[in-house]
């Protein structure tokens, strides 16, 4: 079965300094890999995904994200953190197994800048 | 492009009501909607998935008669959660797909509908 893991509940960082938000993944066959934020009491925004290409994506806010299939991760950076990314991020994949296209979302993980 | 909205964005209902939830996709046809609920600091739970003009498939432990799922048309999804508990509390998250297309991968997701069964 598909899955994600985001091995950190919540990470710190002060405002300026680079983040990086972890992630993982286990499919079979290419993986399609999705980063979305959400604020409190919101839905999901769509931040980047990975499908195929470039290892490096870049998308919203100036977030980016790294695919690295020997080490199957896709880790979320940013160069340089502002307060206003503090929120709630969710790695995910798409699962196709069953005939649906699904995402299986991974447990999030609280960022929190601090200025 | 690609707008879902959910309405209402929260509601208050008494024990034993039933209340309904609508997912609309805005500018784009959906062929599937998918329903989430998250409970406070989780992650999203995907509780089933609708297309248009055929019966939703419900995760494992998801009760179909509870969680009532309609698509009627290419626009509209409604969740109507029957005979509300307090344990039915939680955020309710719906999400779009497009039609078959190359970005037929890609959801779009709603604002979230916040339910408090009292």
């Amino acid at each position: 079965a598909q899955s994600v893991a985001q091995p950190e509940d919540q990470v710190n960082v002060a405002e300026g300094n680079p983040l990086t938000v972890k992630c993982t993944y286990s499919v079979s066959g290419n993986p399609y890999l999705f980063w979305y934020v959400q604020y409190p009491n919101r839905g999901l925004q769509f931040l980047l995904k990975y499908i195929t290409g470039d290892n490096l994506v870049k998308g919203s806010y100036g977030f980016e994200a790294e695919f690295n299939k020997s080490q199957t991760s896709f880790h979320l950076k940013k160069p340089s953190a502002l307060v206003s990314d503090s929120a709630l991020y969710f790695c995910a994949v798409r699962d196709i197994s069953g005939g649906y296209n699904k995402l299986i979302f991974g447990a999030g993980t609280r960022l929190a800048v601090h200025p | 492009g690609a707008v879902v909205s959910q309405h209402p964005s929260w509601v208050i209902c008494k024990s034993g009501t039933s209340v309904k939830i609508e997912c609309r996709s805005l500018d784009f046809q959906a062929t599937t909607m998918f329903w989430y609920r998250q409970f406070p600091k989780q992650s999203l739970m995907l509780m089933a998935t609708s297309n248009e003009g055929s019966k939703a498939t419900y995760e494992q432990g998801v009760e179909k008669d509870k969680f009532l799922i309609n698509h009627a048309s290419l626009t509209l999804s409604t969740l109507t959660v029957t005979s509300a508990h307090p344990e039915d509390s939680s955020f309710y998250i719906c999400s779009a797909r497009e039609q078959p297309g190359p970005r037929s991968y890609e959801q779009y997701f709603g604002p979230g509908t916040r339910l408090t069964v009292t």
